[in-house]
C-alpha cells in the first residue's frame, strides 16, 4: 500500500521568500516520488521526479526536492517565490508498477 | 513526452444525461488512466483503460456509471452516465509512457458541471 500526506492545505509566502511545501509518503517498497503543479483551469504539469538516482532533484521553474528515506519525506522548495508560482501543488507516489497516488494538494499563495 | 488532447474542455449538462469525454494521444501508449478531481479535492483514480480488454476500475467506481472504451493505443473515452450534481468535477486523462519509474502525463482536463 502507498499513501501521501501533504502538510498544509494552504501556504502563503511573500514574493522573494523561500517556498517550502511538505510531503511525507508511505510505501512498502522503494518509491518513485513526484511533484505536480496545477495552475488555475489547467491540467497537471510534472515539476520534478525522484526515481532512485540522486536524492536532491531539480525541476522546472527553479524548484527542487530532496528525498529523505529516514524521514519518508520529499519536500518541495524554491529559494525565492515569484508571483507566477501561485498554483496548487500535488505530491504523488508510485511503488514499482503500481498506479500513481496523490496527496490532497497544497495551494501556494504568493503576495507582493 | 506525449501530448494529450482531451475534449470537451468543459461542459454544462442536465442531470440524468450522459457525457462522453475523449482522450487522444499523439503516440502509442500502453497504459491510459482516468482521474476525477472533485471541487477543492485531490485526484482520484477512476480506472485504468486497457487496450483490447475491459477497463480496471478502482474501488467505488463501476462500469455502469463510468463506461470506458480503449479501441487502440492512442485513444480512449470515458462516459459519465446518468449524471447528478455530485458528478460535477474535473475529469483528467493521463498516460504512462514508460511503464515504470516516471510519472504520468496529463491532459488539460474536462470541467463538468451538472445542473
Amino acid at each position: 500500500a502507498q499513501s501521501v500526506t501533504q502538510l498544509g492545505s494552504h501556504v502563503s509566502v511573500s514574493e522573494g521568500a523561500l517556498v517550502l511545501l511538505r510531503c511525507n509518503y508511505s510505501s512498502s517498497v522503494p518509491p518513485y516520488l513526484f511533484w505536480y503543479v496545477q495552475y488555475p483551469n489547467q491540467g497537471l504539469q510534472l515539476l520534478l521526479k525522484y526515481t532512485s538516482a540522486a536524492t536532491l532533484v531539480k525541476g522546472i521553474n527553479g524548484f527542487e526536492a530532496e528525498f529523505k528515506k529516514s524521514e519518508t519525506s520529499f519536500h518541495l522548495t524554491k529559494p525565492s517565490a515569484h508571483m507566477s508560482d501561485a498554483a496548487e501543488y500535488f505530491c504523488a507516489v508510485r511503488s514499482g508498477y503500481s498506479t500513481l497516488t496523490f496527496g490532497k494538494g497544497t495551494m501556494l499563495l504568493v503576495s507582493p | 513526452s506525449a501530448v494529450i488532447s482531451q475534449k470537451p474542455s468543459r461542459d454544462i449538462c442536465q442531470r440524468g444525461t450522459s457525457l462522453t469525454i475523449q482522450c487522444q494521444v499523439d503516440s502509442q501508449v500502453t497504459m491510459m488512466f482516468w482521474y476525477r478531481q472533485q471541487p477543492g479535492q485531490s485526484l482520484t483514480l477512476i480506472a485504468t483503460a486497457n487496450q483490447g480488454s475491459e477497463a480496471t476500475y478502482e474501488s467505488g467506481f463501476v462500469i455502469d456509471k463510468f463506461p470506458i472504451s480503449r479501441p487502440n493505443l492512442t485513444f480512449s473515452t470515458l462516459t459519465v452516465s446518468n449524471m447528478s450534481p455530485e458528478d460535477s468535477s474535473i475529469y483528467l486523462c493521463s498516460v504512462d509512457e514508460t511503464g515504470g519509474s516516471y510519472g504520468y502525463t496529463f491532459g488539460s482536463g474536462t470541467r463538468l458541471t451538472v445542473v
